[in-house]
């Protein structure tokens, strides 16, 4: 079974461009989630979709961040424009259904440097 | 709100040595815990988890027991190996059903021959 996967591993923008990041769950996998992990701080909670509609996008920081989900397969978020505090690393992980939502799989994240 | 709170690294230790990494949270309620662990080059994957008080997880030879009364659950391996060189983290269930994870900020373990 393939894991959850993300494109790209790494992104390097500048200020003011705009950056698209993707994530395909596991198959099959209703529940998909991404978080951030900004240099030396905690993991945090970013927005929750079950299938293709947002359960919760509390963690979202502001609306330069648009994150969707097509027909409730790959997710993308996209930064618009991005700003120097955006900088660090995007995960995405999935869940099979509610019954098991808090045993999640995570992809390997994608690194964004914006300079 | 619901936090983690997580020993701060980096941990550097010989092979065969002990590890404890702490871990202790603040939540309403007895929420289920977690240890995850990222692998250089990977996702986080779960390590093991306890979903109630007295609870044991393990796996990989790594253990953590639920307690309670101290609101801890900290991870404990015998003999590391150059292998379980990783970061460790430490998570619990948000405080609404939504299924979003809290973590703590992490720590790094490197392990020497």
């Amino acid at each position: 079974e393939a894991g959850v996967t993300q494109f790209p591993s790494h992104s390097v923008i500048e200020k003011g461009q705009t950056v698209t990041l993707r994530c395909d769950p596991i198959s099959g996998h209703d529940n998909l989630y991404w978080y951030r992990r900004v240099m030396g701080k905690e993991i945090k909670f970013l927005l929750h979709f079950v299938k293709e509609s947002k359960q919760d996008e509390s963690g979202m920081p502001n609306n330069r961040f648009l994150a969707e989900r097509t027909g409730g397969t790959y997710s993308t978020l996209k930064v618009q424009p991005a700003e120097l505090e955006d900088s660090g690393v995007y995960f995405c992980a999935s869940s099979q259904d509610w019954r098991r939502h808090y045993e999640q799989y995570f992809g390997p994240g994608t690194r964004l440097t914006v300079t | 709100g619901d936090s983690v709170t997580q020993m701060e690294g980096p941990v550097t230790l010989s092979e065969e040595a002990f590890l404890t990494i702490n871990c202790t949270y603040t939540a309403t309620g007895y929420p289920s815990l977690f240890w995850y662990v990222q692998y250089p080059g990977e996702g986080l994957q779960l390590l093991l988890k306890a979903t109630k008080a007295d609870d044991k997880g393990s796996n990989k030879g790594f253990e953590a027991t639920y307690r309670k009364e101290t609101t801890s659950f900290h991870l404990e391996k015998g003999s590391v190996q150059v292998s379980d060189s990783a970061v460790y983290f430490c998570a619990i269930p948000s405080g609404g059903s939504q299924g979003n994870l809290i973590f703590g900020k992490g720590t790094k373990l490197s392990v020497k021959p």
